[in-house]
């Protein structure tokens, strides 16, 4: 069974601090996707990446970056000069296949970034 | 702008009440169609997947009785939560993914707050 586990339930930094959300996987399948979103309080989900099973590469997107570890099965994202905004819930999720399949979510890590 | 279009945003109503979610993927075919739930300060939990022109496969633990759920083109699902009580409210969220591009994520309405008095 595929499994997410985001142990960090609530973080708290004060802006302009870096912070890293951590993002743990289980999975039998070799083809998998993982991907993160963003909850603002509104509700919406707003997607952030989508990393497939056979790119490790890490990637950076503006002041978020991504690190992927099949060794650790951790897919984990960091935001640099956190600001107000930023502050949010953060999903983690998992999906076998062509990454329109259905979606494992963790239980979420919520971001509190303070001015 | 938006590619799913998920309608009402917000319904308040009382117990016993039936309740209809639509789902609609705006520029795109979608022949599977998924519903998730979120109760307050929790996770997304998978509840179905709608499949255009048949029935819809429900999580282990859902009723499909009282969720029940209709794909009957391949751009509107919907759901209705039948005889809602206030154990039901929750954020209900859909999401799509383009039949023809099934290596594009899938895309995700903006979803429902159902609250049930």
């Amino acid at each position: 069974a595929q499994k997410v586990t985001q142990a960090q339930t609530e973080i708290s930094v004060v802006e302009k601090e870096d912070v890293t959300l951590d993002c743990v996987y289980e999975t039998r399948d070799t083809t998998y996707y993982l991907f993160w979103y963003k909850q603002p309080p509104s509700g919406e989900l707003v997607f952030l990446i989508r990393r497939n099973s056979f790119d490790e590469q890490n990637e950076i997107s503006g002041r978020y970056s991504w690190n992927f570890q099949k060794s650790t099965s951790s897919f984990n994202f960091t935001i640099t000069a956190s600001q107000v905004v930023d502050s949010a819930v953060y999903f983690c999720a998992l999906s076998e296949g062509g990454g329109s399949e259905k979606l494992v979510f963790g239980k979420g890590t919520k971001l509190t970034v303070n001015p | 702008g938006a590619v799913v279009s998920q309608h009402p945003s917000r319904v308040i109503c009382k117990s016993g009440t039936s309740v209809k979610i639509e789902c609609r993927s705006l520029d795109f075919q979608a022949t599977t169609m998924f519903w998730y739930r979120q109760f307050p300060k929790q996770s997304l939990m998978l509840m179905a997947t709608s499949n255009e022109g048949s029935k819809a496969t429900y999580e282990q633990g859902v009723e499909k009785d009282k969720f029940l759920i209709n794909h009957a083109s391949l751009t509107l699902s919907t759901l209705t939560v039948t005889s809602a009580h206030p154990e039901d409210s929750s954020f209900y969220i859909c999401s799509a993914g383009d039949s023809l591009r099934k290596f594009q994520p899938q895309h995700f309405g903006d979803g429902t707050r159902l609250s049930i008095l």
